[in-house]
């Protein structure tokens, strides 16, 4: 079993839907937890921290599960130019020990 | 500005050379990495070091090397033992467990 696991997609929903993506981990001990984006030939990043008690910034909510090992993020009336790649990130708390998820493709059509 | 700088941003190896990426940061940040990611592929890990004058073996650390001489900067060595080394190379730093990773904008590495 991969340490982090995200469904790779693509999620293809029309401008202005609600979208969701989990991502799952392996590693109970893990500490922090974060959503980054990355477009097309381009850096990742940060979108978000993923808080315990959940956390909202705009349009965007994440969601921490711990009994159940995942992270989610959900996207309301979303925008064309929120297509990209949805990476998910869980640190086990030392900096050695970042990983990454394969991320999740979304577009968003007209 | 704070930040990463990557470079070049674009660079050409040919067979049998050995290739320097330099990455900079001037975020106070102990701890630097350098990923690979292929194309549609997720970001896999070379090195990483977490203070100056160490660093560790990544995942996939065969035919690279890095050194870490000062805090702010973590070049990668891409030797000519690594058969296969078109990619986009990704440095990042962060201050310590538990903060996000700053990326610098990369550099995309092609064979001649």
């Amino acid at each position: 079993r991969k340490e982090v696991e995200q469904d790779p997609g693509p999620f293809n929903v029309p401008e202005g839907a609600t979208v969701a993506f989990n991502c799952t981990y392996s590693n109970s001990a893990s500490q922090s937890f974060f959503w980054y984006r990355q477009d097309c030939r381009k850096e990742p990043k940060l979108l978000m921290s993923v808080y315990s008690s959940g956390n909202e910034d705009g349009r965007f909510t994440a969601q921490l599960n711990r009994a159940s090992q995942y992270i989610s993020l959900l996207i309301r009336d979303s925008k064309l130019s929120d297509s990209a790649t949805y990476l998910c990130v869980v640190n086990d708390g030392s900096a050695s020990k970042i990983i990454f998820g394969s991320g999740t493709r979304l577009s968003i059509r007209p | 500005d704070g930040g990463i700088t990557q470079s070049p941003k674009y660079l050409f190896r040919k067979e049998g050379q050995n290739v320097t990426l330099s990455c900079e940061q001037n975020l106070n940040h102990d701890a630097m990495y350098w990923y690979r990611q292929d194309p549609g592929q997720g970001l896999r890990l070379i090195y990483y070091s977490q203070i100056v004058n160490d660093f560790q073996k990544g995942d996939i650390a065969e035919g690279y090397s890095v050194s870490r001489e000062k805090k702010e900067s973590f070049p990668l060595t891409v030797t000519s033992a690594q058969k296969n080394p078109t990619a986009f190379y990704l440095c990042a730093s962060c201050n310590g467990g538990n903060q996000p990773q700053h990326f610098g904008d990369g550099t995309r590495l092609s064979i001649l």
